[in-house]
């Protein structure tokens, strides 16, 4: 059964540090990895999603990374703004439509 | 843009209530999910729908239905409320074949 782990589960950090969460999962067969943000009592927002032939995606100061074999996910987060402090969610998909979940990493910038 | 809407973002019910919690999306997409999610716990799947009036259980149905009589809504339904189900409540829709979901805002239900 596929298991997805978040560390750490909690990190913060002051303004303007480069920045990396992490995401493990235990079955090496998925069909792409998606980077998720939630604030506070909201919804998720998408981030970032590779593709299970893909390396790493970039959308302005977020750059994600995959490494199917090693069943590893890593989001790196340039110049750390107050604004980024939110929940990180990973999630990966086994091709079924269906998303596994890790427990997230609640993250904040402080001044 | 994707958007997915759910009819509130706040309720309050009392146990034994009969609720219903609706998802909207306006994207065509044929796949629905709906999940809760606790602290500590993460986001657990409740209810998946692949087509109009298709579902499937996900990995905490117990005392929750569905109802998908038109490809962009969704609606959750707690037959009669229980404390235990107080939880915030998430919708998601994404395309067939495609595994990337987009969510809507969360329902915060609170069940006295």
């Amino acid at each position: 059964k596929q298991e997805v782990t978040q560390i750490p589960a909690a990190l913060s950090v002051p303004e303007g540090e480069n920045l990396v969460l992490n995401c493990s999962f235990t079955d090496s067969a998925i069909y792409n990895l998606q980077w998720f943000r939630q604030d506070p009592g909201k919804g998720l927002t998408s981030l970032l999603l590779i593709q299970s032939s893909q390396r790493e995606q970039t959308s302005g100061r977020l750059n994600a990374s995959l490494d199917k074999s090693s069943g590893r996910s890593t989001l790196y987060i340039a110049a750390s703004q107050p604004g980024d402090s939110a929940t990180y969610l990973c999630a990966v998909s086994t091709g079924t439509d269906k998303l596994i979940f890790g427990t997230g990493t609640r993250l904040q910038v402080f001044p | 843009d994707v958007k997915v809407t759910q009819s509130s973002r706040y309720l309050v019910k009392r146990t034994g209530e009969k609720v219903f919690l609706e998802c909207v999306q306006d994207m065509d997409h044929e796949n629905m999910f709906w999940y809760r999610q606790d602290p500590g716990l993460g986001l657990r799947l409740i209810y998946f729908s692949y087509d109009v009036k298709m579902k499937e259980k996900g990995d905490i149905p117990e005392g929750y239905s569905v109802s998908r009589e038109k490809k962009e809504r969704f609606s959750l339904i707690l037959e009669s409320a229980s404390t235990n189900q107080t939880s915030m409540y998430l919708c998601a829709s994404g395309l067939a074949g495609f595994d990337e979901q987009f969510f809507g805002p969360g329902t915060r239900l609170t069940v006295l």
